[in-house]
């Protein structure tokens, strides 16, 4: 049971450059998120997904797409590239209990840099 | 205003100290509350919750929450060097998705 996996760990791209992040998770939770951290700003949510084939945008989401590809499965795609998308980007998924709360467990990150 | 809000910090204590780790919120319905813990390079685990007002124990850790002054505090007692960390609050809002604000996180420097 690996949890929520990320590909890639390390990225760096040229400014106007397009790429896809991964993200999969094995847990069989409906709700999927990308955030993007950066220094002193905290986690801000850039898209989410309540479910298989919904996607709706959260707090920052100019410049990225996401597809919910299953319920397994939620990419993030910048499709040109700039500077200040240089971050740290991670995907959660969640759940919620019977009778209980849910909560998000996070995937290991993806670090971005944009020269 | 930020929406929830904490010390950067670092908050330096002692090894065996209790450490305290502040955060406050501006939505008065907000109804469910998380400290996440984010050692430097990873990514955040959640540590506690808390969703009625009063303490919340877990181990080393209690959770305090005051709904009427819009505060949710962590304690660490008998901090450990491995405790050093970064510590993220973060709030559920009712409205829309659900979704989850973060507070920046206040970095705790456990020495021994």
């Amino acid at each position: 049971n690996a949890g929520v996996t990320q590909t890639p760990k390390f990225q760096v791209l040229k400014t106007g450059q397009s790429m896809t992040l991964q993200c999969a998770q094995d847990m069989n939770h409906n709700s999927m998120y990308w955030y993007r951290q950066d220094p002193g700003m905290g986690l801000r949510l850039i898209y989410y997904s309540a479910s298989e084939g919904t996607t709706d945008k959260g707090e920052v989401p100019n410049g990225y797409n996401v597809s919910r590809l299953n319920k397994r499965e939620f990419s993030l795609r910048l499709e040109s590239a700039a500077p200040s998308q240089t971050s740290v980007y991670f995907c959660a998924s969640s759940e919620v209990p019977a009778g209980g709360h849910e909560t998000q467990y996070f995937g290991p990150g993806t670090r971005l840099l944009v020269l | 205003q930020k929406e929830v809000e904490q010390n950067s910090g670092p908050l330096s204590v002692p090894e065996g100290a209790i450490a305290s780790l502040n955060c406050t919120y501006s939505d008065r319905g907000s109804q469910s509350f998380f400290w996440y813990r984010q050692y430097s390079g990873k990514s955040p685990e959640l540590i506690m919750s808390i969703y009625s007002n009063g303490d919340k124990e877990d181990g080393r850790f209690t959770a305090q929450l005051n709904k009427a002054s819009q505060y949710v505090s962590l304690l660490i007692r008998d901090s450990q060097p491995s405790d050093s960390a970064t510590y993220l609050c973060a709030v559920r809002n009712p409205g829309g998705y659900n979704k989850l604000i973060f507070g920046a996180g206040t970095r705790l420097a456990v020495h021994p």
